[in-house]
């Protein structure tokens, strides 16, 4: 069975321009979650799809960050226009049960605006 | 919401040597897993263990939920396991996983 699948594996880009990541999560979950590790902090929680819905999108940043997840399968995470703060690592996980099963992780597209 | 702190914060190992690594966290919790983020930036998933004990090769977890912590050990180390790792944990159905701060690992030959 296919894991968590991410692409790109890694991106660069000019500040200004607009990135998108893309995340394909285990066939059958509906839960599905973005997360990132910037400048080298802690690992933080930015949304939750149940679905197609958004459960808990408490930590996206600002509105430059759009994340999307039409039919309910693959998601995408969109940055526009991308800022030097950025850069980093951004996760997605996916689970069979919301929060309380095993989130498997993809490994992450790393991002890096220059 | 829960509070998940991680012990040490870095540790330098020589090739061979056992280590563990720890995990606290505030509240009672329904999902704990440890993870490796490789040099490479690359999240690995390592053990889902909300409670008991595991073993994946030379890497085993403890978690006591009572006392509310887990232990990591990583034995014979070697140059690969070097990294971060990251324990994190969920109290409720309701709240997203929440990541310690982490222990960086450097492992050298």
């Amino acid at each position: 069975e296919a894991g968590v699948t991410q692409f790109p594996s890694h991106s660069v880009i000019e500040k200004g321009q607009t990135v998108t990541l893309r995340c394909d999560p285990i066939s059958g979950h509906d839960n599905l979650y973005w997360y990132r590790r910037v400048m080298g902090k802690e690992i933080k929680f930015l949304l939750h799809f149940v679905k197609e819905s958004k459960q808990d999108e408490s930590g996206m940043p600002n509105n430059r960050f759009l994340a999307e997840r039409t039919g309910g399968t693959y998601s995408t995470l969109k940055v526009q226009p991308a800022e030097l703060e950025d850069s980093g690592v951004y996760f997605c996980a996916s689970s069979q049960q919301p929060n309380t099963g095993e989130l498997f992780f993809g490994e992450g597209s790393r991002l890096t605006v220059l | 919401g829960i509070q998940v702190e991680q012990s040490p914060p870095d540790l330098i190992l020589q090739e061979g040597a056992n280590s563990t690594l720890r995990c606290n966290f505030s509240d009672s919790v329904n999902n704990l897993q440890w993870f490796h983020q490789n040099p490479w930036g690359q999240l690995i998933n390592l053990f889902y263990i909300p409670s008991g004990t595991k073993q994946n090769g030379r890497l085993s977890a403890t978690t006591v939920a009572t006392e509310r912590y887990s232990l990591l050990y990583i034995s014979s180390s070697q140059t690969t396991d070097s990294g971060v790792y990251f324990c994190a944990a969920i109290n409720s159905g309701n709240t997203p996983l929440v990541f310690g701060k982490g222990t960086r690992l450097s492992v050298i030959a």
